[in-house]
């Protein structure tokens, strides 16, 4: 069975700093892992995924995401956060014949200070 | 292209009341499914659907009922409502010709509140 792990609830930087939001999955068979992004009020909207190939993927607003199987981590990353990041974000993990079925973390909500 | 549009945005149940969620795309895309988000929780998988007339049972289908009669139209519906069922409920699509790696597209969700 998968599984994904976001460690904190809630992530709390000042704006221009380094943002690290931290997604661990479990899985017994190559994963596809994703990050969406929920905006106040908003549906969720995809920010990045890895499929297959490169393990380094970029998504959109200057986000990044690195794959590391040795860590079955899907970590996500900018290097200058801006107040428009504030929002909450989920990391999904699905796999080949899971029947089109995406298991979603519990997301972080990131807060930016000024 | 208005993406995937939900009604109604907010509605409060009585315990026992029906209703129904509606839920439509014009991506003309095959596969739709419903969600439901808990606080802390994330989202868990209700039902889903790979096409007209075929639909299929999620992590939490209990308490719900759905049918797919057109592609674009995916309606939610809940048969006698009970508190366990006051969540924000989302509805998303996606091609599916590529599997569960496709992106989906989400709608801006329905606030219910059981009471």
């Amino acid at each position: 069975a998968q599984s994904v792990t976001q460690l904190g609830s809630h992530v709390s930087v000042s704006e221009g700093a380094l943002v690290l939001l931290r997604c661990n999955y479990s899985s017994s068979v190559p994963p596809y892992l994703f990050w969406y992004v929920q905006y106040p009020n908003q549906g969720l909207q995809l920010l990045l995924k890895y499929t297959t190939g490169a393990t380094l993927v970029k998504g959109i607003n200057g986000f990044e995401a690195e794959f590391k199987k040795s860590e079955t981590s899907f970590h996500l990353t900018k290097p200058s956060a801006h107040m428009s990041d504030a929002a909450e974000y989920f990391c999904a993990v699905g796999t080949w014949g899971s029947s089109y079925k995406l298991i979603f973390g519990s997301g972080t909500r990131l807060l930016v200070r000024p | 292209n208005a993406g995937v549009t939900q009604t109604p945005k907010f509605r409060i149940l009585k315990i026992g009341q029906s209703m129904t969620l509606q839920c439509a795309q014009d991506m003309n895309h095959n596969y739709m499914y419903w969600y439901r988000q808990d606080p802390g929780m994330g989202l868990k998988l209700i039902y889903y659907s790979v096409g007209a007339g075929i639909t299929d049972k999620g992590e939490v289908p209990n308490g719900y009922n759905v049918s797919r009669s057109t592609t674009e139209d995916f309606p939610l519906r809940l048969e006698l409502a009970a508190p366990s069922q006051t969540s924000v409920y989302f509805c998303a699509s996606s091609y599916g010709l590529a599997g569960v790696q496709e992106t989906q597209y989400f709608g801006p969700g329905t606030r219910l509140l059981v009471l």
